[in-house]
């Protein structure tokens, strides 16, 4: 079982929509959780950090399930320069980030 | 911001012949950094971990011998892809956590596309 796990897409939505991309992870000792953005062949960018209380920055909403393992993004009146692909991040303090395989999404108009 | 640089951002080489990447940080000091390996349409897979002034720590699967890491510095770290063949052609990307910073504090670097004739 891979340490952390994402629908791979794409999805492919029109300018506006609302989205929403899920990822669970395997190892119950993680700490921090993030979402990266990645456009292609560059490095990954940090997008947010998630927290179990869920958080929310502007259009983006991230939140967590520690019980459930589960992390997710919601991403609302999407804009085509939110195409790119989603990378879903774990780690426990002091080590490497692991990271999905990432969902793509391609934003239309 | 603090900026990671990485060089080259491409090379091209033959089969056979060895490649080093350099991860530099440019105004703050990393003692640990990381490598990853990013396959077309696949994740970024963790190589190594390189720590300034001991021996990098290898993911399973990775060959050291293969793979050189020297962090000799607390600002840059190189991997060495010795005797490259076509099958090590990939993304290869580093990042660097400035010393005494949370995790989202990490910083990438460009990337380096390695492409092995």
């Amino acid at each position: 079982r891979k340490e952390v796990e994402q629908d791979p897409g794409p999805f492919n939505v029109p300018e506006g929509a609302t989205v929403a991309f899920n990822c669970t992870y395997s190892n119950s000792a993680s700490q921090s959780f993030f979402w990266y953005r990645q456009d292609c062949r560059k490095e990954p960018k940090l997008l947010m950090s998630v927290y179990s209380s869920g958080n929310e920055d502007g259009r983006f909403t991230a939140q967590l399930n520690r019980a459930s393992q589960y992390i997710s993004l919601l991403i609302r009146d999407s804009k085509l320069s939110d195409s790119a692909t989603y990378l879903c991040v774990v780690n426990q303090a002091g080590t490497a980030l692991i990271f999905g395989k990432g969902t793509t999404l391609s934003v239309s108009s | 911001g603090a900026v990671v640089s990485q060089h080259p951002s491409r090379v091209i080489c033959k089969s056979g012949t060895s490649v080093k990447i350099e991860c530099r940080s440019l105004d703050f000091q990393a003692t640990t950094m990381f490598w990853y390996r990013q396959f077309p349409k696949q994740s970024l897979m963790l190589m190594a971990t390189s720590n300034e002034g001991s021996k990098a720590t290898y993911e399973q699967g990775v060959e050291k011998d293969k793979f050189l890491i020297n962090h000799a510095s607390l600002t840059l770290s190189t991997l060495t892809v010795t005797s490259a063949h076509p099958e090590d052609s990939s993304f290869y990307i580093c990042s660097a956590l400035p010393n005494g910073e949370a995790d989202e504090k990490l910083f990438f670097g460009s990337g380096t596309q390695l492409s092995v004739l």
